[in-house]
């Protein structure tokens, strides 16, 4: 089974601070995401990266950074944390295929909940 | 740009009952279609897929429909069971951005009512 572990599941921070989040796969996943998760508002991807030291801006990306020096971890940074950041964070991993077949599955972990107060 | 988009944000569903969530898109260049599930506190977890060269697909209780020409999916579970209330999102990526990336959908709370 393919585990996705975040490090926090509920986070506060005051605005301002710089705040680490921090994503670990156990399946050698080549690809992995950063989404947060608002009401109304789905599932957005913020950053991603297809492999160590390569990351990809994805729709909102403003206001955060990424980092992948191991395959295995991937972490989100608040450069300076705002309240319009408080949200519920998600990291998926996965491994690249074909079109059209299992391996396109991402594998999400449980979540960080942030408040940024 | 709302891409992928499900304009239900809630269903209630009888138990035994057939649910079915709709999702609409915009992107001729998407291919690949998912549904995810997700339970509050926990991550989405992957349900059914659906390639663009297919109109169906089925796998026990969930069927995935595909009508490119109106660019609709929809997800039918049937019988609907209680263990089905959950946020369903629907999702789409493309093969000419090697399908790392997908675009979610803005999710549909179900609820079966026992």
């Amino acid at each position: 089974d393919v585990k996705v572990t975040q490090s926090s599941r509920y986070l506060v921070k005051r605005t301002g601070e710089k705040v680490f989040l921090e994503c670990v796969q156990d399946m050698d996943h080549e690809n992995m995401f950063w989404y947060r998760q608002d009401p109304g508002l789905g599932l957005r991807l913020i950053y991603f990266s297809y492999d160590v030291k390569m990351k990809e801006k994805g729709d909102i990306p403003e206001g955060y950074s990424v980092s992948r020096e191991k395959k295995e971890r991937f972490s989100l940074i608040l450069e300076s944390a705002s309240t319009n950041q408080t949200s519920m964070y998600l990291c998926a991993s996965r491994t690249p295929g074909l079109a059209g077949g299992p391996t396109d599955t991402q594998y999400f972990g449980p979540g960080t909940r942030l408040t940024v107060l | 740009d709302q891409q992928v988009k499900q304009n239900s944000p809630s269903l209630s569903v009888q138990e035994g009952r057939i649910s079915i969530l709709n999702c609409d898109y915009t992107n001729s260049m998407f291919d690949y279609f998912l549904w995810y599930k997700k339970y509050p506190a926990e991550g989405p977890t992957f349900l059914i897929s659906i390639s663009s060269i297919k109109d169906k697909n089925e796998d026990g209780r969930f069927t995935v429909f595909l009508n490119k020409s109106a660019k609709h999916l929809s997800l039918h579970i049937v019988p609907s069971q209680p263990g089905d209330s959950a946020v369903y999102f629907c999702a789409a990526s493309a093969k000419n951005f090697g399908n790392e990336k997908l675009t979610f959908g803005t999710g549909t709370r179900l609820t079966i009512i026992p």
